[in-house]
């Protein structure tokens, strides 16, 4: 079966220090991934999606950035991080029919 | 993709039926109703999806009108560990190739008493 990890699992980051979110797949092969991210009390943001290796579109313009160096290997990146990069960052696969998510990283900015 | 309206907040007594009612009015010909759940501080689970029929699977039944203008999942026999944000989601079918993201809205905060 499908398994998707993301880590860390939290994480507490002084600003304008840099990021490396992890999210790696199993049991599927060549995976459409989504980066998403869930500010507290509110609903999810799409922030990045590759339908594969190397293949990254944006959906909102800020400094984070992803890349997606192998088949099952989906990284979020910031070069200096923001207060407002603060929130529970979730990767997520797509099947045929839906989608499923991983279990998140909770990223504390301070 | 065609809004839904769900109720804010809903109560169920461990071991009975929790129904959970989605309005979905304005859903076209081709869109699907997606539910998902969201237990507090881990990731969305998705739950079941459906078209046109009823659906069951091993975690819920989703009977949907004739008229596809609403929805409802059951959960058949809720536990402690169903107490959770449901979220309702209508659009077209993630098969059709698009990229774009599933959007929840504000869901319904199930609360399942002992």
């Amino acid at each position: 079966s499908q398994t998707i990890h993301q880590w860390p699992a939290t994480l507490v980051q002084p600003v304008g220090s840099p990021l490396s979110l992890e999210c790696t797949v199993e049991g599927t092969s060549n995976p459409n991934l989504y980066w998403y991210r869930q500010a507290a009390g509110r609903g999810l943001q799409l922030l990045f999606y590759s339908v594969g290796i190397g293949q990254i579109s944006s959906e909102v313009p800020q400094n984070l950035s992803a890349s997606r160096p192998q088949d099952r290997q989906f990284i979020l990146s910031s070069k200096k991080l923001l207060l407002s990069d603060s929130g529970f960052y979730l990767c997520a696969w797509r099947t045929a029919h839906t989608q499923y998510f991983g279990p998140g990283t909770r990223l504390t900015v301070l | 993709d065609a809004k839904t309206t769900q109720p804010t907040s809903m109560d169920c007594a461990e071991g009975r039926a929790a129904n959970l009612p989605c309005n979905h009015s304005t859903i076209s010909g081709n869109e699907y109703v997606y539910w998902y759940r969201q237990i507090h501080s881990q990731g969305p689970q998705y739950i079941i999806h459906g078209l046109k029929n009823n659906e069951t699977n091993e975690m819920a039944s989703l009977i949907i009108t004739e008229d596809r203008k609403s929805s409802t999942l059951i959960l058949p026999h809720a536990t402690l560990r169903d107490t959770a944000v449901y979220y309702c989601i209508v659009r077209v079918s993630l098969s059709s190739g698009s990229a774009r993201q599933l959007t929840f809205g504000s869901g319904t905060q199930l609360t399942v008493l002992p």
